[in-house]
């Protein structure tokens, strides 16, 4: 099984600032997908941005980009001009191009807190 | 608004009781998932079905049982469950199985055992 990690539990950015947070992962493969999903109060999970691992480019979605290292295993989120509306649980996920049954491989997560 | 239905959003039930969670999208999509969530970590992947089979059981113990009456309805019966199991149950639904599809979650129901 892939393991992913998220290294920070906890962060806090002040509003409007910018926040980085931090995601790795271990895989043999060469082809896999990665996302990162927010999850508010609310419960929902809302997909934020996604990655697929055969793209150079990062994938940016507004104010929310990634920095996709692949010989590092590296997929870190960055978020700017922080919003009240992102404070959340933000989690990583990888899923692997290869296996069936869309097995997502989930990060332990990050809670965000924005300061207002 | 969530495109993922989930019922009830609460449930409180005794360990004998039996009881069904509701999942229901209406984006013709024809995999649907079910996930448990204990607090502050993240979802565990228990069923996946698709075009109404059944394709992933991740050794979920038998007091949860699994059912796709059509390719809209997802539903979770309950019965005889532990105080363990109190959780949020999430629901999601994805196009098909092909892995750079994202999920779509619904809010959960949030469970608690008595």
């Amino acid at each position: 099984a892939q393991t992913v990690t998220q290294s920070q539990p906890e962060m806090s950015v002040q509003e409007a600032e910018t926040v980085t947070l931090s995601c790795t992962y271990d895989t043999s493969e060469s082809d896999y997908y990665l996302f990162w999903y927010k999850q508010p109060p609310s419960r929902q999970m809302i997909l934020v941005i996604r990655q697929e691992a055969y793209k150079q480019q990062n994938a940016t979605e507004n104010r929310f980009s990634v920095n996709f290292q692949k010989a590092a295993k590296s997929f870190s989120l960055k978020i700017s001009d922080s919003q009240l509306g992102d404070a959340a649980m933000y989690f990583c996920a990888y899923r692997s191009a290869l296996e069936t049954g869309n097995q997502f491989y989930f990060g332990t997560g990050t809670s965000l807190t924005v300061i207002p | 608004d969530t495109e993922v239905t989930q019922t009830p959003k609460h449930l409180v039930m005794g360990m004998t009781n039996k009881k069904s969670l509701k999942c229901e999208q209406h984006m013709g999509h024809r995999a649907m998932y079910w996930y448990k969530q204990k607090a502050k970590k993240p979802p565990e992947l228990m069923f996946v079905y698709s075009y109404e089979k059944l394709s992933i059981n991740e050794s979920v113990p038998s007091r949860f049982s699994p059912e796709c009456p059509n390719s809209s309805l997802l539903n979770l019966h309950l019965h005889a469950l532990q105080p363990e199991d109190s959780a949020l149950y999430l629901c999601a639904s994805s196009q098909s199985l092909h892995s750079n599809q994202p999920q779509h979650f619904g809010d959960g129901t949030r469970l608690s055992i008595l």
